[in-house]
C-alpha cells in the first residue's frame, strides 16, 4: 500500500519557538493531506486540510496562524508550530489519500510526531 | 455533523478467542465508508477493513469482519482467533463519499491476553 513519511517523529521545544514536521506521500502523489491531533488516550481531532497549491482549510476552533500549514508540492505538507508553548505537547498525525491509486477512498497515515514544549 | 461513538473504552480477550467491538454513528447521509483503524503501541495508524454503505454484504479481511447494520447505524469489528499482534487501540472511522473527511470514534482499547 501507498506510505506516509512523518518527520521527525520525536521534537523537544523550548516555550517560544517554533517547530516544523514534515509529512511526505513516498509512492504517491497528494493532492489533499490532513493534519490531526491526538491527546493521550483520547481520538484524532481533525486540525486542517491541506491542499496542494492553495490555502489549508481549518476545522473551527484551530489558530490558522498558530498552526501554518503548507502544500507547497504533491508530495509535501508542513504543519509549522509558532511560538509553542507547553499546551500545544501533543502527538501531531498527518495522512493522505492517493487520489490516482486503486482506492480513492483510503486515507494512508504518517505514524505520528510527538511534540513536546517544555 | 457526523458523530461515531465507541461506548468499550477498554476490553480484553483471551488469545484465540474471538472478540467483538462495538461502534455507532449518527448521519443523515446516504452514501459514506465506514472504517475501523488499528493504533498498536508504535501509534502508526494502520486500516484494518472497511465497508461501503451501499453495500449490504458484511466485508471481511481474513480474521476480521464486521457487522453493517445501516439502518440502526452500527458497524461492529469481530476479531476471530485473536492474537497478541492484535493489541492495540482501535478506532471506528466514519466518511461522507467524496469529503475525504474522517471523523473517528474515542477508540476502544483491546488487550490479548496470553
Amino acid at each position: 500500500g501507498a506510505v506516509v513519511s512523518q518527520h521527525p517523529s520525536w521534537v523537544i521545544c523550548k516555550s517560544g519557538t517554533s517547530v516544523k514536521i514534515e509529512c511526505r506521500s513516498l509512492d504517491f502523489q497528494a493532492t489533499t493531506m490532513f493534519w490531526y491531533r491526538q491527546f493521550p488516550k483520547q481520538s484524532l481531532m481533525l486540525m486542517a486540510t491541506s491542499n496542494e497549491g492553495s490555502k489549508a482549510t481549518y476545522e473551527q476552533g484551530v489558530e490558522k496562524d498558530k498552526f501554518l500549514i503548507n502544500h507547497a508540492s504533491l508530495t509535501l505538507s508542513t504543519l509549522t508550530v509558532t511560538s509553542a508553548h507547553p499546551e500545544d505537547s501533543s502527538f501531531y498525525i498527518c495522512s493522505a489519500r492517493d487520489p490516482w491509486g486503486g482506492d480513492k477512498n483510503i486515507q494512508y497515515f504518517g505514524a505520528g510526531t510527538r511534540l513536546s514544549v517544555l | 455533523a457526523q458523530t461515531v461513538t465507541q461506548s468499550q473504552p477498554e476490553m480484553s480477550v483471551q488469545e484465540a478467542e474471538t472478540v467483538t467491538l462495538s461502534c455507532t454513528y449518527d448521519t443523515s447521509e446516504s452514501n459514506y465508508y465506514l472504517f475501523w483503524y488499528k493504533q498498536p503501541p508504535s501509534r502508526q495508524m494502520i486500516l484494518v477493513i472497511r465497508q461501503e454503505a451501499y453495500k449490504q454484504q458484511n466485508a471481511t479481511e481474513n480474521r476480521f469482519s464486521v457487522n453493517f447494520q445501516k439502518a440502526a447505524k452500527s458497524f461492529s469489528l469481530k476479531i476471530s482467533d485473536s492474537q497478541l499482534g492484535d493489541t492495540a487501540m482501535y478506532f471506528c472511522a466514519f466518511m461522507k463519499l467524496g469529503t475525504n473527511q474522517f471523523y473517528f470514534g474515542t477508540g476502544t482499547s483491546l488487550t490479548v491476553i496470553p
